[in-house]
């Protein structure tokens, strides 16, 4: 079972920031938080991950509390073409985690006009 | 660098037929998973194959085989189809799968279709 609890859906107006909540309380420390998103009918497109900093890359920034418990994916400028599920995933990467990434059901965002 | 490519893209069999799947992935990854997407499901993890061999398996039936080849390219087997086994199926390459190295990039997937 996944890990991580995320809002069904969101709405973002286009050209506003989208900040997705995830919550991982469970998370151990080992543990790696990566999101991932997956426009219709397309594989998931890997966005980012992080272990207890903040990240950011060119698609988005990614916002760890101190205690790890939660986190917020940040898309700055959101377009249509963001339009898509986003998936938060915690693994170590470890013994029966390798290569294996666990997806729950994720938050359907809806980038309006 | 190429993506992932997964061959063939759409495929439509029969109850009781086999099928098989390729995934070529990205130069230098070394693993590679397999994932089943079913709208009621969502995206299941198959199995992960690294350096030839299965390092992890997910919980479906022995119907669901797969390998691995010397150069990472990747195959996975469905014997004895079900009308249930209709789905996405999709391939994900990493360079290692372990520790800091497990961010998986995506093919477009097979789209299976059992009538």
């Amino acid at each position: 079972d996944a890990k991580t609890t995320q809002p069904p859906s969101m709405d973002c107006a286009e050209g506003r920031a989208a900040n997705l909540p995830c919550n991982h309380s469970t998370i151990s420390g080992n543990e790696y938080v990566y999101w991932y998103r997956q426009i219709h009918s397309q594989g998931p497109q890997y966005i980012i991950h992080g272990l207890k900093n903040n990240e950011t890359n060119e698609m988005a920034s990614l916002i760890i509390t101190e205690d790890r418990k939660s986190s917020t994916l940040i898309l700055p400028h959101a377009t249509l073409r963001d339009t898509a599920v986003y998936y938060c995933i915690v693994s170590d990467n470890y013994g029966g985690s390798q290569g294996n990434l666990i997806f729950g059901k994720g938050t359907k965002l809806s980038v309006k006009p | 660098k190429a993506g992932v490519t997964q061959t063939p893209r759409y495929l439509i069999k029969t109850r009781g037929q086999q099928v098989t799947l390729s995934c070529s992935p990205i130069s230098g990854h070394r693993s590679v998973s397999w994932y089943q997407q079913t709208p009621g499901q969502g995206l299941q993890f198959l199995f992960e194959y690294f350096s030839e061999t299965q390092r992890n398996k997910g919980n479906f039936p022995g119907r669901f085989s797969g390998r691995q080849f010397s150069n990472s390219r990747s195959e996975m087997n469905v014997s004895t189809l079900e009308l249930g086994d209709s789905a996405l199926y999709l391939c994900a390459s990493s360079r290692t799968g372990t520790g800091s190295s497990n961010e998986q990039f995506f093919g477009p997937g097979t789209r299976l279709t059992v009538l």
